[in-house]
């Protein structure tokens, strides 16, 4: 089936550097990429839509500044978390879906952990 | 927004019991996905149901959607210690998540 993969699965950066994820659709092009943020025992929040060769649409409460999200393929996009802050530490997650697909499966990456010193 | 409910929030059972898990929308379902999660993992797809009244199944899992009450429900038959983990409901072009619910299986 499809895959979708993230990297790194985990990193830990001193407090005020900057962190970037990838997300790579491997075997299919994706038009929209998601990412989401997860706290520890608490479920997926959703962050921002990754859209290929526009800006990404941002939910309410996510500064744009702060997570710069870059969807410059129709196979990678990135998240990057500038001047990361101890409270920025969490599970970060990305999920893709096949382009010309409205509907369909989402399928997930395996998530990138986030730990800000 | 659409929101979405999962009952209960956390779940104990004995292996081989069977459980249910529900998810329920604040707005009209055209379409729910199930997956789990082992927590600092991924997700794991489990089903799609882009139908009202559709049912299906994999394994010893199956699931229902029911457009008329904005719900789903997630059912698991003689659960193993297998399927311990966080069960998510999500719905929507964005695909918005319910706030899960943790499953434990002893043996």
């Amino acid at each position: 089936g499809a895959v979708v993969s993230q990297h790194p699965s985990w990193v830990i950066c001193k407090s005020g550097t900057s962190v970037k994820i990838e997300c790579r659709s491997l075997d299919f092009q994706a038009t929209t990429m998601f990412w989401y943020r997860q706290f520890p025992k608490q479920s997926l929040m959703l962050m921002a839509t990754s859209n290929e060769g526009s800006k990404a649409t941002y939910e309410q409460g996510v500064e744009k500044d702060k997570f710069l999200i870059n969807h410059a393929s129709l196979t990678l996009s990135t998240l990057t978390v500038t001047s990361a802050h101890p409270e920025d530490s969490s599970f970060y997650i990305c999920s893709a879906r096949s382009t010309g697909r409205s509907t369909g499966e989402l399928f997930f990456g395996e998530g990138s952990r986030l730990t800000v010193l | 927004s659409q929101e979405l409910e999962q009952s209960p929030q956390s779940l104990i059972v004995q292996e081989g019991k069977n459980l249910t898990i529900n998810c329920t929308s604040s707005k009209t379902l055209y379409g729910l996905y199930w997956y789990k999660q082992k927590y600092g993992e991924g997700l794991i797809f489990l089903m799609m149901l882009q139908k009202g009244g559709e049912e299906k199944s994999h394994e010893k899992i199956t699931a229902k959607l029911d457009e008329k009450k904005q719900q789903s429900s997630l059912h698991i038959t003689a659960s193993q210690p297998s399927h311990a983990g966080i069960y998510l409901c999500g719905a929507g072009e964005k695909l918005v998540f319910g706030k899960g619910t943790k499953l434990t299986v002893n043996p």
